[in-house]
């Protein structure tokens, strides 16, 4: 079945570190692949995506590139703030007849110390 | 501005009771979702909603029920027969349901078995 595996937290950085958060999957078809971020006490908002092999997508200084061969979505940023700090989720589409669902991983708790 | 309202925030619950989540969309989407957050276990799958008058269970659907009457609401009520309510709720939607499109999430409701 399809499904999500990202690194586990909690990642603890200084501010202006660099930043690398694992995420792999297992996929029937190509599926298109998400990362999500949630603030404490919040919803999850769409952080970036990509939607075939080789796509990157970013948003807000992170980056992360759709590797097919690797069957890998790594999130990336090159200098964090204490800002980032939130759980990050990686997500892929997956099939349901006509409808196609997102299926998360368990997320990864990011915190960066000033 | 366009969103999704969950109400109420927090929510208690006596054991043996059922209770109703809102959630409420004003950004014209087709498709809703609800989600149930653990600690440690991402977000899994409850009922999710193409279209109005129709719905689909998703992974974890005992004990839960849904209702889609109109477009821009897809209440969620926890039953008794729900053992372990106890978790975060989240709604989402989506402009459509192909695989690359992303998911508009709620706010969140804390729901707490007293």
């Amino acid at each position: 079945g399809n499904s999500v595996t990202q690194m586990e937290g909690p990642v603890t950085l200084s501010e202006e570190a660099f930043l690398t958060i694992n995420c792999t999957y297992t996929a029937t078809g190509y599926p298109s692949l998400f990362w999500y971020v949630q603030y404490p006490g919040e919803g999850l908002q769409l952080l970036l995506k990509a939607t075939k092999a080789d796509d990157k997508g970013s948003n807000k200084g992170f980056e992360a590139t759709y590797r097919k061969e690797t069957t890998s979505f790594h999130l990336e940023k090159g200098s964090v703030q204490v800002s980032d700090s939130a759980v990050y989720f990686c997500a892929l589409s997956r099939s349901g007849g006509s409808n196609y669902k997102l299926t998360f991983g368990k997320g990864t708790l990011l915190t960066v110390n000033p | 501005d366009g969103g999704i309202t969950q109400s109420p925030k927090y929510l208690f619950r006596k054991e043996g009771q059922n209770v109703t989540l809102s959630c409420e969309q004003n950004l014209n989407h087709d498709a809703m979702y609800w989600y149930r957050q653990d600690p440690g276990q991402g977000l899994r799958l409850i009922y999710y909603s193409q279209i109005v008058n129709d719905f689909q269970k998703g992974d974890i659907a005992e004990g839960y029920s849904v209702s889609r009457e109109k477009k821009e609401s897809f209440p969620l009520t926890v039953t008794s027969a729900q053992k372990n309510p106890t978790a975060f709720y989240l709604c989402a939607s989506s402009q459509g349901t192909g695989p690359s499109y992303g998911y508009t999430f709620g706010s969140g409701t804390r729901l707490t078995v007293v």
